[in-house]
């Protein structure tokens, strides 16, 4: 049982650069999230997807894009990379959106952009 | 707007010692305080989490404290090993238009000296 899984794991891109962050979870979890993680700031939400087929802002959304492409994927993307964008990132998915289930939560994307 | 304030940010114990963690929060429509705890190169994962209605929780070394008049709580880590270094997260998360969606605070970098 793999939980979630993100792809890939490090990447450096170069300013306005695109590229896409995949997620993917196997544990039938109908929500999901984008978070990122920088020194000293925590874990701040980006985007989720409350069920399949909806997706809504976090506190910190502006420059990214996300895709949910069916139950068990949820993407993010960066259409114009830009350095403030370095961070690691983040996927976690909970059984569901209206009880207080716990986030299980991949093992990250540490991005780099120079 | 902060609204899940954490400290300390960094905290060094001995081993055997007794780990706290501060939270406080403003919003008193938050009703689930979870905590989290991250090691080097992980996603977090769910460590403990308490609602308002009870002012303790126990599990094994890890106690969570919560004092609702002054809307503070706290992670107590008793007889603390070289394996609880990590990061610790608090959160608290309320009902935002059916969806519950925690937030977090900034971390404390815990680490515990053999």
């Amino acid at each position: 049982n793999a939980g979630v899984t993100q792809t890939p794991k490090f990447q450096v891109l170069k300013t306005g650069q695109s590229m896409t962050l995949q997620c993917a979870q196997d544990m039938n979890h109908n929500s999901m999230y984008w978070y990122r993680q920088d020194p000293g700031m925590g874990l701040r939400l980006i985007y989720y997807s409350a069920s399949e087929g909806t997706t809504d802002k976090g506190e910190v959304p502006n420059g990214y894009n996300v895709s949910r492409l069916n139950k068990r994927e949820f993407s993010l993307r960066l259409e114009s990379a830009a350095p403030s964008q370095t961070s690691v990132y983040f996927c976690a998915s909970r059984a569901d959106r209206i009880t207080n289930s716990p986030l299980h939560f991949g093992n990250g994307t540490r991005l780099t952009v120079t | 707007q902060q609204q899940v304030k954490q400290s300390p940010q960094s905290l060094i114990v001995q081993k055997g010692g007794i780990s706290i963690i501060n939270c406080a929060y403003e919003n008193t429509a938050f009703d689930y305080f979870p905590w989290y705890q991250q090691f080097p190169g992980k996603g977090p994962a769910l460590l403990i989490a308490i609602r308002p209605d009870v002012s303790e929780k126990k599990e094994g070394r890890f106690t969570i404290s919560f004092n609702k008049s002054a809307k503070q709580f706290s992670l107590h880590i008793m007889d603390s090993q070289p394996g609880d270094s990590a990061t610790y997260f608090c959160a608290a998360s309320m009902d935002q238009g059916g969806s519950y969606i925690p937030t977090f605070g900034r971390g404390t970098s815990l680490i515990v000296h053999p």
